[in-house]
């Protein structure tokens, strides 16, 4: 099983162009999840998804979206990319809610000029 | 929403002592609480967990703490290695949200010394 494996590892974007991270976990978990990561903050909720075809916000949805078409994976959308979305973007997927554990992928390092 | 702070942001230790990290919780209904450790350049990944109805559980050299009356748990690493050096995250967790989501603390880089 290769997990919960995000692409790309790492981008420059420039301000305003568009990109998606994808996210693909082969565990057959129903619940993923968007997290960005900026240094002394932890790890902040963008969006999240309880199965295929479903999306919800989290904490910090702003200039983000989301799909689920398919259950294995999550694909995160910079519409137009702000140097404030300069972070570290994880990925992570659960069999359920609260009390399963989270699988994180290895994350995707963007830089936005 | 819950808010979950965690104490201290970094820590250094010498290699063979305990390291000790405390997190405090705001919402009374949390009732999962797991810790996350992050090694460089890695997603983080779970290490140990305690629930509600335990006050402490222990995996070899690592426990977790559960004071529900005070709202805090906290971590305990004894004999320290080089190998435990990195960010660890405590979290919390509701059953009673929507998606029962992690809140997590900012993180503590733990650095052991050999």
């Amino acid at each position: 099983n290769a997990g919960v494996t995000q692409t790309p590892k790492f981008r420059v974007l420039k301000t305003g162009q568009s990109m998606t991270l994808l996210c693909a976990q082969d565990m057959n978990h129903e619940y993923m999840y968007w997290y960005r990561q900026d240094p002394g903050m932890g790890l902040r909720l963008i969006h999240y998804s309880v199965g295929e075809g479903t999306t919800a916000k989290g904490e910090v949805p702003d200039g983000y979206n989301v799909s689920r078409l398919k259950k294995q994976n999550f694909l995160l959308g910079l519409e137009s990319a702000a140097p404030s979305q300069t972070s570290v973007y994880f990925c992570a997927s659960s069999y359920g809610t609260s009390g399963y554990e989270q699988f994180f992928g290895p994350g995707t390092r963007l830089t936005v000029l | 929403g819950e808010n979950v702070e965690q104490h201290p942001s970094t820590l250094s230790v010498q290699e063979g002592d305990s390291a000790v990290i405390k997190c405090t919780y705001s919402d009374s209904a949390s009732n999962y609480f797991p810790w996350y450790k992050q090694e460089l350049g890695k997603g983080p990944q779970l290490i140990i967990d305690i629930r509600s109805n335990v006050g402490e559980k222990k995996d070899q050299r690592i426990a977790v703490t559960l004071n529900k009356t005070a709202k805090h748990f906290s971590l305990h690493i004894t004999e320290t290695q080089p190998e435990d050096s990195a960010v660890y995250f405590c979290a919390a967790s509701s059953r009673g949200s929507t998606l029962g989501r992690l809140y997590f603390g900012r993180g503590t880089q733990l650095t052991v010394w050999p």
